[in-house]
């Protein structure tokens, strides 16, 4: 159980189109997603929650119209690279929360998606 | 805000020796602690989790960590070490119950015959 899929696993763009990655959970109704944006050889950088049927929250430094989330359902949300450029290019994870025991809201990973921005 | 330090962004073992993978951390309030382990172009699978109680937690594959409070540790250890453990590692924190979870920034482990 708790599994979480990401589509497509990679994907390949010329500069200035758009990109979407969706992000799925399988077996379970996710309460809440997050987007993490992961480069090579680091570590994964939270880039934003949603939360189903509102609008996202951003961190710090992460252009909302630049990386346009929307939670349409419970099972389904999807990160859109506007515009995308050469420096977009990064490992792209997705995770889905559900209500655990102790209230603990355990992160179920997606398997990422490799943009690659030529 | 909490912050998580993995010390050794690499770390080499044998095959059969002990896998020890340091983690500390910083929080105002308790924190619960997480490892994740990635292997290469995939996402990241829980290996353990520490959230109340009993401080040493056995996870997945052999693995086991402790947290520490005087320390501020949850370092992560492995009695004998795999070729398959060949992967990178992330330690990670969040306060008390709540979803953002910070990430250290990873410990490749290799492990050779």
């Amino acid at each position: 159980g708790a599994v979480v899929s990401q589509h497509p696993s990679w994907v390949i763009c010329k500069s200035g189109t758009s990109v979407k990655i969706e992000c799925r959970s399988l077996d379970f109704q996710a309460t809440t997603m997050f987007w993490y944006r992961q480069f090579p050889k680091q570590s994964l950088m939270l880039m934003a929650t949603s939360n189903e049927g509102s609008k996202a929250t951003y961190e710090q430094g992460v252009e909302k119209d630049k990386f346009l989330i929307n939670h349409a359902s419970l099972t389904l949300s999807t990160l859109t690279v506007t515009s995308a450029h050469p420096e977009d290019s990064s490992f792209y994870i997705c995770s889905a929360t559900m209500w655990g025991s102790g209230g603990l809201n355990e992160q179920f990973f997606g398997p990422g998606t490799r943009l690659t921005v030529l | 805000a909490q912050s998580v330090t993995q010390l050794g962004s690499h770390v080499s073992v044998s095959e059969g020796a002990l896998v020890l993978l340091r983690c500390n951390y910083s929080s105002s309030v308790p924190p619960y602690l997480f490892w994740y382990v990635q292997y290469p172009n995939q996402g990241l699978q829980l290996l353990l989790k520490y959230t109340t109680g009993a401080t040493l937690v056995k996870g997945i594959n052999g693995f086991e960590a402790e947290f520490k409070k005087s320390e501020t540790s949850f370092h992560l250890t492995k009695p004998s070490a795999h070729m398959s453990d060949a992967a990178e590692y992330f330690c990670a924190v969040t306060r008390g119950g709540g979803n953002k979870l910070t990430f250290g920034t990873g410990t490749q482990l290799k492990v050779e015959l």
